[in-house]
């Protein structure tokens, strides 16, 4: 059973290029949760979504990010013009869809995105 | 105040060692709790979650005091596998209401030989 799939799993950008960060969550995971690791800092959240719907977008920043998670295809999260401040680990975790038991998050092993 | 605070450490210990890493939480409204270990460059991997009963699992024990917004993690016997950042993860939401994961900075552990 294949975990959480993320790729590239290094991605090298010139400022003002756009990066692109896939994720496939595990099988049978319908949720995906994409975090932000900055060096030396801790996992910030950036975006919760399901399958054609963003649920929670309140961790991302208000320009040049955006998400999607299509019905076909892997989750993907954009980050156009990027800045040298962009440079960072980007997690993706997916986690099944229960009710009523806490549930928990399967991290993928990221992608480390270096600008330029 | 930080949402998750814990001891950034290093922790430095001998093999065979008992090590206890604590962490506070400001939203009283919390209802999930987990710690996750992270070796170096790699992903968190989910350690255990927490309840409010305390759980138990092999040489590892979590705690949970709601009163304090106060979280624990005992390990005994340590390992030099054990050598990791140990991150307090805390989540406003409960049960079929799920979201964001709120992670401390981490504990820095070192276990010697």
């Amino acid at each position: 059973n294949a975990g959480v799939m993320q790729n590239p799993r290094h991605l090298v950008r010139r400022r003002g290029q756009e990066a692109r960060l896939r994720c496939s969550p595990m099988k049978g995971h319908s949720h995906v949760y994409w975090y932000r690791q900055l060096p030396e800092e801790g996992l910030k959240f950036m975006v919760y979504l399901q399958k054609e719907n963003i649920i929670d977008e309140s961790g991302m920043p208000k320009e040049r990010f955006s998400a999607e998670f299509p019905k076909e295809g892997p989750s993907i999260l954009r980050i156009q013009q990027v800045v040298r401040g962009d440079s960072a680990a980007y997690f993706c975790a997916s986690s099944p869809f229960r009710q009523g038991i806490a549930y928990e998050q399967y991290f993928g092993p990221g992608t480390r995105l270096t600008v330029t | 105040r930080k949402e998750v605070e814990q001891d950034p450490g290093p922790f430095n210990v001998p093999e065979g060692a008992t090590v206890a890493f604590n962490c506070t939480y400001s939203n009283s409204a919390s209802q999930s709790f987990f710690w996750y270990r992270q070796d170096c460059r790699k992903e968190p991997k989910l350690l255990m979650s927490v309840y409010s009963s305390g759980n138990e699992d092999g040489r590892f024990t979590a705690q949970l005091n709601r009163a304090s917004q106060y979280i624990s993690l005992l390990i005994r016997d340590s390992k030099l596998s054990d050598s990791a950042t140990y991150l307090c993860v805390v989540s406003p939401n409960y049960g079929g209401s799920q979201g964001n994961l709120i992670f401390g900075k981490g504990t820095k552990l070192s276990v010697k030989p």
